[in-house]
């Protein structure tokens, strides 16, 4: 079963709205959580690591102030599309690992489709 | 700047034929995972190959890594009209997993 939650599957809303998308680890404790950004037919951009209990890092071009990330416990990522327009439509996946350097491949959430009116 | 290229980006096979996707990337790494996405889903983990001349297969799939040419292969044997995809290799550079993804190779395999 699913070891990565992604909540919600699919969000439409207006222009200007904030969006919350909620990205849990469901069966082990994950310090580290990976944000990506997939446009229609293109690859995954890796947008931010979320780091639990301090500032995520994000990668070069995307705005920290428009994506907002809280990593508060061991378990739960948040990305916040803030004043969200519809440039920002585009399908947001989290991942998570078991931890360190890991052998194991990271687990990935299904998925948020967002779209902005 | 890092590159993950993949080759090539869109492959249509008929079934029975075989075929092999390549994965290049520009700087140093000796992690490298495959993953399949099929439309409108997530990602899920194919292969994770962890050395040089690391080889892993699974049914209809090999995929090898050769580090020192900073390439990845994933052979397609017998291609069934299941496998059809998208297929992505990703590198890890850095601790803590943080992945850099290829570029994608859209496969359809034609009955």
């Amino acid at each position: 079963g699913a070891v990565v939650s992604q909540h919600p599957s699919w969000v439409i809303c207006k222009s200007g709205t904030s969006v919350k998308i909620e990205c849990r680890s469901l069966d082990f404790q994950a310090t580290t959580m990976f944000w990506y950004r997939q446009f229609p037919k293109q690859s995954l951009m890796l947008m931010a690591t979320s780091n639990e209990g301090s500032k995520a890092t994000y990668e070069q071009g995307v705005e920290k102030d428009k994506f907002l990330i809280n990593h508060a416990s061991l378990t739960l990522s948040t990305l916040t599309v803030t004043s969200a327009h519809p440039e920002d439509s585009s399908f947001y996946i989290c991942s998570a690992g078991r931890g360190g350097l890991s052998n194991q491949p990271q687990h990935f959430g299904d998925g948020t489709r967002l779209s902005i009116l | 700047e890092l590159k993950v290229e993949q080759n090539p980006l869109f492959l249509s096979m008929q079934e029975g034929k075989n075929y092999t996707i390549y994965c290049n990337y520009s700087t140093t790494s000796d992690r490298l995972y495959w993953y399949r996405q099929d439309p409108g889903k997530s990602l899920e983990s194919l292969f994770v190959l962890l050395s040089n001349g690391a080889v892993k297969q699974e049914g209809r799939l090999m995929a090898s890594l050769d580090t020192k040419a900073r390439l990845s292969t994933l052979h397609i044997t017998a291609a069934v009209h299941d496998l059809s995809a998208t297929y992505f290799c990703a590198v890890d550079i850095r601790t803590g997993n943080q992945f850099y993804f290829g570029t994608g190779t859209s496969l359809t395999v034609i009955p």
